[in-house]
C-alpha cells in the first residue's frame, strides 16, 4: 500500500498567521489517465471529514480561497494563508491513484 | 445538494453481524462509485470497501475481506455494508462517501459501530 506521511502532526498557529502542512507519498501519485490524485480533507471536531482540495490544487466548491494546495511527484503541501478560528481541526491528505486509497496520519491544527 | 444519510449502526457482540445503510440524494447515484471509510475512536481514517457505480465490482481492505460485503441498490439510491464476524478492532465510526476526481467528494454523517460483550 502507498504510505502517506504528514508533518507536522501538531500545528499550533496564531490567528491571522499562515499555516502549512506537508504530505509525502511512498510512490508517485500520477494515475494512468495522467491526473495526480492527491486530496486534502478537513475534519472539524465532532464532524464528518470534508474535502478541501482534489487533484493537488483544485478547491472544492465553497472552500475559502485562503486554502491552497501544491506539489508534484511525492511531495505535496496544503497552505492556509491566514488561519481563522473555524479552521481548527484535523487535516488529512489522501491518495486516490493506487489501490487501496490511503490517508496520512492527520495533522491537528489548533490556535495558539 | 448532495445528501448521504446513514443508518444501521449500534452495539453488537463480538462475532455478531450488522448492516449499515447509506441513502443518497441530490446526484445521479448510479453514475458514481461509492466507498465505506471508518475511523476508530481517536484515530485516523481508513478505507474499508468500495463498489463500482453499477455494483458489478467490489473491493475490500484486507482487514475486512471475507467478513464484510458491500452492495448497492441503484433503484433505491442506497448503499449497504453487511458486516459479519465483528471484532473489537472493527469498532469505529463508519462513513459512506461518494467518489469523484480520485477522492471522496461527499461524506455521510457517520454511524457508530460498537463491538462489545
Amino acid at each position: 500500500d502507498v504510505v502517506m506521511t504528514q508533518s507536522p502532526l501538531s500545528l499550533p498557529v496564531t490567528l491571522g498567521q499562515p499555516a502549512s502542512i506537508s504530505c509525502r507519498s511512498s510512490q508517485g501519485l500520477v494515475y494512468s489517465d495522467g491526473n495526480t490524485y492527491l486530496n486534502w480533507f478537513q475534519q472539524r471536531p465532532g464532524q464528518s471529514p470534508r474535502r478541501l482540495i482534489y487533484e493537488v490544487s483544485n478547491r472544492d466548491s465553497g472552500v475559502p480561497d485562503r486554502f491552497s494546495g501544491s506539489g508534484s511527484g511525492t511531495d505535496f503541501t496544503l497552505k492556509i494563508s491566514r488561519v481563522e478560528a473555524e479552521d481548527v481541526g484535523v487535516y488529512y491528505c489522501m491518495q486516490g491513484a493506487h489501490w487501496p486509497y490511503t490517508f496520512g496520519q492527520g495533522t491537528k491544527l489548533q490556535i495558539k | 445538494e448532495v445528501h448521504l444519510v446513514q443508518s444501521g449502526g449500534g452495539l453488537v457482540q463480538p462475532g455478531g453481524s450488522l448492516r449499515l445503510s447509506c441513502a443518497a440524494s441530490g446526484f445521479a447515484f448510479s453514475s458514481y462509485a461509492m466507498h465505506w471509510v471508518r475511523q476508530a475512536p481517536g484515530m485516523g481514517l481508513e478505507y474499508v470497501s468500495a463498489i463500482s457505480n453499477s455494483g458489478g465490482s467490489a473491493y475490500y481492505a484486507n482487514s475486512v475481506k471475507g467478513r464484510f460485503t458491500i452492495s448497492r441498490d441503484n433503484s433505491k439510491n442506497t448503499l449497504y455494508l453487511q458486516m459479519g464476524s465483528l471484532r473489537a478492532e472493527d469498532m469505529a465510526v463508519y462513513y459512506c462517501a461518494r467518489v469523484e476526481w480520485g477522492g471522496y467528494a461527499d461524506w455521510g454523517q457517520g454511524t457508530l459501530v460498537t463491538v462489545s460483550s
